[in-house]
């Protein structure tokens, strides 16, 4: 089955700096990667995500990569704030594909804090 | 409001006792999902449901069971079996298309004594 793989487990910022949070998949076929957000004791909310025929996606401050060869994609924040603090989860997943089941395959996540 | 409603919040049981987790959406949604979250390990798939009737193992179903008798619902038992229960569940679900968010629950959080 899928793996997916998180790094840094934990960032700290400086406010305004930017930060970049790491993931790593193994299943070839995967072609759906959303990233979540988790704020403390709130549920995770999709943030932003990226389908394996695009390289780069945009939302405002956020912005997500991705490099089907080396099988890894990043999630990108600009000029951080204090409510960007949160874990911050990638995802991998098979969408459409028979079998996929459109389930999604979770990083270990990574704890952002944004000092000011 | 459309949502997603885990119950109960915080959940106290004893070792050896099966306990269930309610999870309804009222999104018309045809998938539901089951996930586990510990510290430091991410969220792992239980269990999950694609239509109703039907629902398949995840990555980590041993010790639990489910059932999907209705469209809306998506029950979770943790038994008795389940070796390390204490834990934060949180429920999903997924309209079924390519469209691919995932709502989650608020999560019930599970405390063995």
């Amino acid at each position: 089955g899928e793996n997916v793989e998180q790094h840094p487990s934990t960032l700290s910022v400086q406010e305004g700096d930017s930060a970049v949070i790491k993931c790593t998949y193994s299943d070839s076929a995967s072609n759906y990667f959303p990233w979540y957000k988790q704020e403390l004791g709130k549920r995770p909310q999709l943030i932003i995500d990226i389908r394996s025929n695009v390289g780069e996606k945009k939302d405002q401050r956020i912005a997500v990569t991705l490099n089907k060869t080396a099988k890894h994609f990043s999630l990108h924040i600009t000029e951080t704030q204090p409510e960007d603090s949160a874990v911050y989860f990638c995802a991998a997943s098979k969408q459409g594909l028979t079998g996929g089941g459109n389930k999604l395959t979770f990083g270990t996540g990574t704890q952002l804090k944004v000092e000011l | 409001d459309g949502g997603i409603t885990q119950s109960p919040k915080y959940l106290f049981r004893k070792e050896g006792q099966n306990v269930t987790l309610s999870c309804e959406q009222n999104l018309n949604h045809d998938a539901m999902y089951w996930y586990r979250q510990d510290p430091g390990q991410g969220l792992r798939l239980i269990y999950y449901s694609q239509i109703v009737n039907d629902f398949q193992k995840g990555d980590i179903a041993e010790g639990y069971s489910v059932s999907r008798e209705k469209k809306e619902s998506f029950p979770l038992t943790v038994t008795s079996a389940q070796k390390n229960p204490t834990a934060f569940y949180l429920c999903a679900s997924h309209e079924g298309s390519n469209t691919g968010e995932l709502f989650f629950g608020e999560g019930s959080r599970l405390t063995v004594l």
